[in-house]
């Protein structure tokens, strides 16, 4: 079973939708979750952080961890073009060496269409 | 000039070339990555470098040899790769290791091996 899931899409919707992205992780020892977006021929930058469970609002972003059932997610209200990119959900967290890794998702691909 | 620069942007090398990648921070961050990222794949951690000395490698063959000078470049030598070696590199930097988030990546070389 993979640690990280992530639906790779591509996901396309019309400009002002409500975006919903989401992984799933069978890790119990996760306790820092994070999503980034990557631009095409870029790379990844950190969008959102939450640790533990709980939402975390910033502008037009929500992120919301539910460690029970081990399902983190990403909402994007009044989508734009500009949020047209890779987004990787990213989780870390446990004890012992490595514990400190990053374990990402393969990334889903998010077109908004003006 | 601010943030982790990476060069080159793109490189073709034959198998039996040997090149090196280049990655430059200018954060002041005590911890720097490679990360491999290939298509439909999550980003795979390659090394760790911690105040220059290298705390991980995670099963990455030895055509990939890592060389931390200073706490501010990173290199990727290459040689004798093999066509499914072909990916973007991505350089990333953080405050120290153990920051669970903050990751400030590159964007990346793209490497061809024909």
């Amino acid at each position: 079973q993979k640690e990280v899931e992530q639906d790779p899409g591509p996901l396309s919707v019309p400009e002002g939708a409500i975006v919903s992205l989401n992984c799933t992780y069978s890790n119990s020892a996760f306790q820092y979750f994070m999503w980034y977006r990557q631009y095409s021929r870029k790379g990844p930058e950190l969008l959102m952080y939450t640790y533990s469970s709980g939402n975390k609002e910033d502008g037009r972003f929500t992120a919301q961890v539910d460690k029970s059932s081990k399902y983190i997610s990403l909402f994007i209200r009044d989508s734009q073009p500009s949020d047209s990119a890779t987004y990787l959900c990213a989780m870390s967290g446990g004890s012992g060496a490595g514990s400190y890794q990053l374990t990402f998702g393969k990334g889903t691909k998010l077109s908004v269409i003006p | 000039e601010t943030g982790v620069t990476q060069t080159p942007r793109h490189l073709v090398m034959g198998m039996t070339n040997k090149k090196s990648l280049k990655c430059e921070q200018h954060l002041g961050h005590n911890a720097m990555y490679w990360y491999k990222q290939s298509a439909k794949k999550p980003l795979e951690l390659m090394f760790v470098y911690s105040l220059e000395e290298r705390v991980e490698n995670n099963s990455v063959p030895s055509r990939f040899s890592p060389e931390c000078p200073n706490s501010s470049h990173l290199f990727l030598h290459l040689h004798t790769l093999q066509p499914e070696d072909s990916a973007l590199y991505l350089c990333a930097s953080s405050q120290d290791m153990v920051t669970n988030y903050g990751y400030t990546f590159g964007s990346g070389t793209r490497l061809t091996v024909v």
